[in-house]
């Protein structure tokens, strides 16, 4: 069964300082593997796409790493800010009879505190 | 950018209810997701070119229709409590794996 599972479930952490977010996959047959930030209330948006090949990608303070052979991803947030609050979710896009199905975790909800 | 509405919506029990997307334009694919409280997003349906395109685990109460100028229609009939939630479209360019999906900000569904 195509599964993403992510860790922690929720996180605490004072401004300024870094984290590290866990995503843990089963899905086949893997395309690509996505991380996005979701304010509470709205729409998801993509932070990072990795492909197969890629094992890291960075997007300003967000650095996202993928090890296809262990099925693991994480997502660093340096220098967190108050505005990083939000739940940040691990997505793995899997080719599936000739469309491009995206696989969703439950999210890991981080907040950042003065 | 990718557009939704009605922002909130109240329902009852066995009612019909149809939540609108309008996609960013040049953008022929349209995505569905159901999001509960908590949880992240699951694949509702997909729509290529009007066509419905691939289906996630929802039953056939669950419809959609994508229209030739960019908007699309998630139709839900006989609603159960168990539908109350974030439904979130998604729009891309083509249907390929790597093509980014923007998505909309979310109808929120509350059925009593």
């Amino acid at each position: 069964k195509n599964q993403v599972e992510q860790s922690p479930q929720s996180l605490i952490i004072l401004e300024g300082k870094n984290c590290t977010l866990q995503c843990n996959y089963t899905v086949s047959p893997f395309s690509n593997l996505r991380w996005y930030k979701q304010d509470t209330g709205r729409g998801p948006v993509s932070l990072t796409i990795m492909t197969f090949s890629e094992n890291t990608k960075s997007n300003g303070r967000y650095t996202a790493t993928l090890d296809a052979d262990t099925k693991q991803s994480s997502l660093h947030i340096t220098a967190s800010q108050l505005s990083d609050s939000a739940s940040y979710i691990c997505v793995v896009s899997a080719l599936t009879g000739g469309y491009n199905k995206l696989i969703f975790g439950a999210g890991t909800r981080l907040a950042v505190h003065p | 950018g990718v557009t939704q509405s009605p922002t909130h919506l109240i329902k009852t029990r066995g009612q019909q209810v149809t939540l609108r997307c309008s996609s960013q334009s040049g953008h022929n694919t349209v995505s569905w997701y159901q999001q509960a409280l908590g949880q992240g997003p699951q694949f509702i349906f997909q729509y290529y070119r009007e066509e419905e395109n691939g289906r996630g685990n929802f039953p056939p109460r669950f419809s959609g229709l994508q229209f030739p100028n960019d908007s699309s229609e998630l139709n839900v009939n006989a609603l159960e409590l168990d539908d109350s939630a974030l439904y979130l479209c998604a729009s891309s360019f083509e249907r390929g794996a790597n093509n980014e999906q923007f998505f909309g900000p979310g109808t929120r569904l509350t059925v009593l």
